[in-house]
């Protein structure tokens, strides 16, 4: 990708357990934000946390940044079948005019 | 809310080709980014403008050419198509009045070349 990695590349769990994601990055960012994808669908804005925040909640999203490892997490707690998607994290780079995605992490939640 | 619009969502080309998208971003927003996701790949930055002037430019082939009006929609003009064009392409847009910039994608064009 032209940023960066995530992994898992895929994770499958059941219902009702937590999924983690990972994302690293390669260059200082301004913000970095979470994106779903449902197969072959529109990418939908989850989450967005700036480089001076460490820890960002939204509902059942759990989005921890560490900027000294240019890397980030998105936990989703208590997942759903619904939940089942790809994410992708985005940053910035130094400039707001572009972004760069990752290679996104594809979960599946089985019911 | 209103959120981006982009037309086609689905077109069907043969090589050689010529292929306009067109992409109207959410109200207020000054700024508007267009994305490759080629099948199974990560979205790929092509290009943005801010404030009908074109920002940044990614890897955008020369074949293809972009620009942004004064209603602030876009266009992406793609020209001698390739099979290798066929993807999903995405507009987003957001407000550089803000401090956050968050991006708001459409749902896609599917560009299918034969």
């Amino acid at each position: 990708s032209q940023q960066g990695e995530e992994d898992p590349q895929a994770l499958s769990i059941q219902e009702g357990e937590n999924a983690t994601m990972n994302c690293s990055y390669k260059t200082s960012i301004n913000n970095l934000q979470w994106y779903r994808q449902n197969s072959g669908r529109g990418l939908v804005h989850l989450i967005l946390i700036r480089s001076n925040e460490r820890e960002k909640h939204s509902g059942r999203l759990r989005v921890t940044l560490d900027t000294s490892k240019k890397s980030s997490s998105l936990l989703i707690t208590a997942s759903r079948a619904a939940d089942t998607a790809s994410y992708f994290c985005a940053t910035d780079g130094d400039n707001f005019n572009k972004f760069y995605f990752g290679s996104g992490t594809k979960l599946n939640v089985k019911p | 809310a209103a959120g981006v619009i982009q037309s086609p969502r689905h077109l069907i080309k043969e090589k050689r080709e010529t292929a306009t998208l067109k992409c109207y971003p959410i109200p207020r927003h000054d700024t508007v980014y267009w994305y490759q996701q080629g099948p199974g790949q990560d979205p790929q930055f092509l290009i943005s403008f801010y404030e009908k002037m074109q920002s940044d430019k990614g890897s955008i082939p020369d074949r293809f050419s972009a620009q942004q009006f004064s209603d602030y929609h876009s266009e992406l003009n793609m020209s001698s198509l390739e099979l290798g064009d066929s993807a999903l392409y995405f507009c987003a847009s957001s407000f550089k009045g803000e401090s956050s910039y968050e991006q708001y994608f459409g749902p896609g064009t599917r560009l299918t070349v034969t």
